[in-house]
C-alpha cells in the first residue's frame, strides 16, 4: 500500500461547482497535513495546512479523520483559476525531522 | 525573500555526462530536500539535510547520484554518468521547523533531459 494516496481524477466540474478531494495515508504515527496546488510545469505551492479541528481560507475547506486516516479537501463556487493538480503531503516524524510524503495529486479541470 | 533559487532551469545533455543541478534555499531555513518528479513515479523525495548535514539519502536512485550542502545557502545534486532515465523534474525545497506547520518552500525546478 502507497504511503499516501490519492484518486489522480481529472475532476471536470463546471464554474461555480463545489468539488472534493480526498487523500488517505498509510501511518497512523503522521504528524502534519497539507494540501499543495501545483500549476503544469510549475513547482508546487502550499495551499494550506490542514488542522484536527479542521479549517477554511476562503473557499477552500481542510478537513482531517484521523481515526480512517484520511484528510481531505473541499473548493466551493469553483474558478477557472482554481485548474491545477491538488497534492496531499503527510509527515512523518523520524529522529527529530519531519519527513514529507506527496500524493501523485489529484488533476482539477474547472471549465467556463 | 528571493524564495528557493535553483539553475540551471533547463537542462539537455547527453547520456554519459555529468550533471549537476544546484540549489539556494530560503536563508534560515535549516531543512533541504530534493525531489525528482515524473509523471510514472510523481514526486520523490531522493535526499534532504537537516543544517547542512545528510539525514536521510535512502531515496537516492543509485551510486550515480550524490548531493552535497557545503553551507548552509548552497547545495548541489550531481548525476554521473546521466542515462535517458533520469529525465525528469528536479526540484529543491527548504523549510524550517520554526515555520508553523512545517511547509515545505519549493524553488521552480530543474527540467533535466538526457538523450
Amino acid at each position: 500500500r502507497k504511503e499516501v494516496e490519492q484518486d489522480p481524477g481529472p475532476f471536470n466540474v463546471p464554474e461555480g461547482a463545489t468539488v472534493a478531494f480526498n487523500c488517505t495515508y498509510s501511518n497512523s504515527a503522521s504528524q502534519s497535513f497539507f494540501w499543495y496546488r501545483q500549476d503544469c510545469r510549475k513547482e508546487p505551492k502550499l495551499l494550506m495546512s490542514v488542522y484536527s479541528s479542521g479549517n477554511e481560507d476562503g473557499r477552500f475547506t481542510a478537513q482531517l479523520n484521523r481515526a480512517s486516516q484520511y484528510i481531505s479537501l473541499l473548493i466551493r463556487d469553483s474558478k477557472l483559476s482554481d485548474s491545477a493538480t491538488y497534492l496531499c503531503v503527510v509527515t512523518l516524524a523520524s529522529g527529530g525531522s519531519y519527513i514529507p510524503t506527496f500524493g501523485r495529486g489529484t488533476s482539477l479541470i474547472v471549465h467556463p | 525573500d528571493a524564495g528557493v533559487i535553483q539553475s540551471p532551469r533547463h537542462e539537455v545533455t547527453e547520456m554519459g555526462q555529468e550533471v549537476t543541478l544546484r540549489c539556494k534555499p530560503i536563508s534560515g531555513h535549516d531543512y533541504l530536500f530534493w525531489y525528482r518528479q515524473t509523471m510514472m513515479r510523481g514526486l520523490e523525495l531522493l535526499i534532504y539535510f537537516n543544517n547542512n548535514v545528510p539525514i536521510d539519502d535512502s531515496g537516492m536512485p543509485e551510486d550515480r547520484f550524490s548531493a552535497k550542502m557545503p553551507n548552509a545557502s548552497f547545495s548541489t545534486l550531481k548525476i554521473q554518468p546521466s542515462e535517458p532515465r533520469d529525465s525528469a523534474v528536479y526540484f529543491c525545497a527548504s523549510s524550517s521547523r520554526d515555520r508553523g506547520g512545517y511547509g515545505y518552500t519549493f524553488g521552480s525546478g530543474t527540467r533535466l533531459t538526457v538523450v
